[in-house]
């Protein structure tokens, strides 16, 4: 069973920090993608990454696919209230199928 | 952009009840998914659809059952429902990016149903 591990699960910080998440597994995958989810809302795409090594930037997001094709990470600079949200890790093996983390719960507080 | 709407946004059955929702997607996507998401226990895949009239089960196909008429639309059936079913159930539809072998889902906003 392919498992992604995101880490940490719970993140509460002050806006104007930054901050990284980590998605990490032992299998290699194909692809890799982050949503955000707001409450009560269905996840948002953010990005998807492809090759290994590959970064990505979405205004103060950068998204990082490991070398190996087998780990992710977030990194927030400048954290704002808006960025609150569940952010999850989901990775594909060329099936249909995505492999969903358990998601980071993020907390910026004004 | 791609939508995916989702029949009803809050809903509350009684135990016993049939129960309907529904899913459409307007982007002619091949896949489509029902995800039910309960706290601590992150988002479980109950059955997905590759194509009209097809489906495989998921990973919690118990209790509940699938119908792809067609492309755009796939409704999940709660036959009888109970009280263990209360939880947010999301759909979402994919396609082939045709880029390292992604394929790329997109979500609707959820339906959170309550059993009583």
């Amino acid at each position: 069973t392919q498992l992604l591990e995101q880490s940490p699960q719970f993140l509460s910080i002050q806006e104007g920090e930054n901050l990284t998440v980590y998605c990490n597994s032992s299998s290699v995958f194909s692809s890799l993608q982050w949503y955000r989810q707001e409450p009560g809302e269905g996840p948002v795409l953010l990005v998807t990454v492809v090759t290994g090594g590959e970064v990505k930037k979405l205004k103060r997001l950068t998204f990082q696919f490991g070398d190996a094709r087998k780990d992710s990470s977030l990194h927030i600079t400048a954290a704002q209230p808006g960025d609150t949200g569940l952010y999850l890790c989901a990775a594909s093996s060329g099936a249909q199928k995505l492999v969903f983390g358990q998601g980071t719960r993020l907390t910026i507080n004004p | 952009d791609v939508k995916v709407t989702q029949s009803s946004r809050y809903l509350v059955k009684r135990t016993g009840e049939k129960v309907f929702l529904e899913c459409v997607q307007d982007m002619d996507h091949e896949n489509m998914f029902w995800y039910r998401q309960d706290p601590g226990l992150g988002l479980r895949l109950i059955y997905f659809s590759y194509d009209v009239k097809m489906k495989e089960k998921g990973d919690i196909p118990e209790g509940y059952s699938v119908s792809r008429e067609k492309k755009e639309r796939f409704s999940l059936i709660l036959e009888s429902a109970s009280t263990n079913q209360t939880s947010m159930y999301l759909c979402a539809s994919s396609f082939f990016t045709g880029t390292g072998l992604t394929y790329e889902q997109y979500f609707g906003p959820g339906t959170r149903l309550t059993v009583t």
